[in-house]
């Protein structure tokens, strides 16, 4: 069973700095593009950024482009979102997904159960 | 970037009947494979969204048969032959075809 972990939200001051985590089980990770999405609260879903699965391409929305960066380490099966110069508007629920280019699932699609980011002073 | 229309964004169906749910691109959302990228996803109260339909009509495995997806061009359809309780949720499309970025519609409130 394809499982999706995220971690590392929290509260943080506007300005400030977070690292998200996804763990990704019963897959193997690196034949897959990923992918962030969040959901700010009571909102609709927004596409954050994504990697190809080598790493070796990225992609970002217009919105978190220069504060966001997107990596992943195949060797621990594990997606990052380092996120800068965070804004209230960031705050969100950020999920991990699989999926990538064109919004292809390389088959089924995943979905984590997110992680709560939450910027206020 | 395309922009993606939904309507309505409330939906109020009673058990039973069908349900459908329009959504509008700003361009055409062919890709020059041929496909057309546009994906549907539910999200159901306090979970994580699930697709349920790709490439316009596929169904994701799983997702009863009672969900069809159609459309062609800009304009696009889910529909819901008869609505159950399990149903309801906030419904969204997705367009891949002019990636980057993927976006979504506004989503639409199913209610019973």
């Amino acid at each position: 069973e394809v499982q999706l972990l995220e971690s590392g939200g929290g509260l943080v001051q506007p300005g400030g700095s977070l690292r998200l985590s996804c763990v990704a089980s019963g897959l193997i990770f690196s034949n897959y593009d990923m992918t962030w999405v969040r959901q700010a609260p009571g909102k609709g879903l927004e596409w954050v950024s994504g990697i190809s699965g080598s790493g070796g391409s990225t992609y970002y929305a217009d919105s978190v482009k220069g504060r966001f960066t997107i990596s992943r380490d195949n060797s621990r099966n594990t997606l990052y979102l380092q996120m800068n110069s965070l804004r209230a508007d960031d705050t969100a629920l950020y999920y991990c997904a699989k999926m990538g280019p064109l919004g292809l699932c390389g088959g089924d699609c995943y979905w984590g159960q997110g992680t709560l980011v939450t910027v206020s002073s | 970037d395309v922009v993606m229309t939904q309507s309505p964004l409330s939906l109020p169906v009673t058990l039973g009947q069908p349900a459908s749910i329009s959504c509008r691109s700003s361009q055409s959302l062919v890709y020059s494979d041929g496909h057309t990228y546009l994906n549907w996803f539910q999200q159901r109260p306090g979970q994580s969204p699930r697709r349920l339909i790709y490439k316009v009509s596929n169904r994701d495995s799983g997702v009863p048969d009672r969900f069809s997806g159609s459309g062609s061009g800009t304009d696009f359809t889910l529909k819901i032959s008869r609505v159950e309780a399990e149903d309801v949720g906030v419904y969204y499309c997705m367009q891949g075809t002019h990636w980057p970025p993927l976006t979504f519609g506004q989503g639409t409130r199913l209610e019973i």
